[in-house]
């Protein structure tokens, strides 16, 4: 009964691989994000998605492509990856707060960690 | 620019040792404030959504409250399960589906 789950859980690849991180939710929300958590802790957003369409698209390399297949599902691309991308990635879905109120806070995926060799 | 920082960066208590931590935001119009705790391995886990100044939440010994320019999240009497990273995200009202997290507090309640 997952609510948000994703995989891989690690990740551990050479520079100039292309990888993938498959997120899924089964809490009928209607908005899906992508974040990158530093050593330090911080989230820093990369991607939302809301009914399949791309709404927010932070300054992110484009060697990263989101894909969204339905709502439920956001998946990340990674193309030529290198060092700097080693990190804990995170997917997280909330509700649209035009449809459920006020309350859309997120609900996050345990998280993978990619690690650049 | 909307932004959000956290103090301290991390925390250690004695167990039964109550304390603060704060969140301080600037934003363009806040829509909502949320706190996360979030374990070693694990995504963070939602606690806490404030949305207007003045207003409290509480969970067993948690408690949140909310100003015009920072948010304060009061641990009572904490036991060694509440150690964890606490992380503040802020929400503004012209883009509801970005959130801006600060850069959390380690908490380490000893006992």
């Amino acid at each position: 009964d997952t609510a948000v789950s994703q995989t891989p859980k690690y990740l551990v690849t050479q520079m100039g691989n292309d990888k993938s991180i498959k997120c899924e939710q089964n809490l009928g929300h209607d908005t899906m994000y992508w974040y990158k958590q530093d050593s330090k802790k911080f989230l820093k957003i990369m991607f939302s998605y809301n009914n399949k369409e791309l709404i927010i698209n932070e300054t992110v390399p484009n060697r990263f492509s989101p894909k969204s297949p339905d709502k439920a599902h956001l998946n990340l691309h990674i193309n030529s990856l290198e060092l700097g991308d080693s990190a804990v990635y995170f997917c997280a879905s909330s509700q649209d707060p035009g449809t459920s109120g006020l309350h859309n806070e997120q609900f996050f995926g345990p998280g993978t960690r990619l690690t650049v060799l | 620019e909307d932004q959000v920082t956290q103090s301290p960066e991390a925390l250690r208590l004695q167990e039964g040792e109550s304390s603060s931590l704060n969140c301080s935001y600037t934003v363009s119009g806040l829509r909502g404030l949320f706190w996360y705790r979030q374990d070693p391995g694990k995504g963070p886990e939602f606690l806490f959504t404030l949305y207007s100044a003045g207003e409290e939440k509480e969970k067993e010994r948690l408690k949140a409250t909310l100003t015009k320019k920072e948010s304060f999240l009061h641990i009572t009497a904490p036991k060694p399960e509440d150690s964890a990273t606490y992380l503040c995200a802020v929400q503004a009202v012209d883009n509801f589906n970005k959130f801006y997290f600060g850069s959390g507090t380690k908490l380490n309640v000893k006992p």
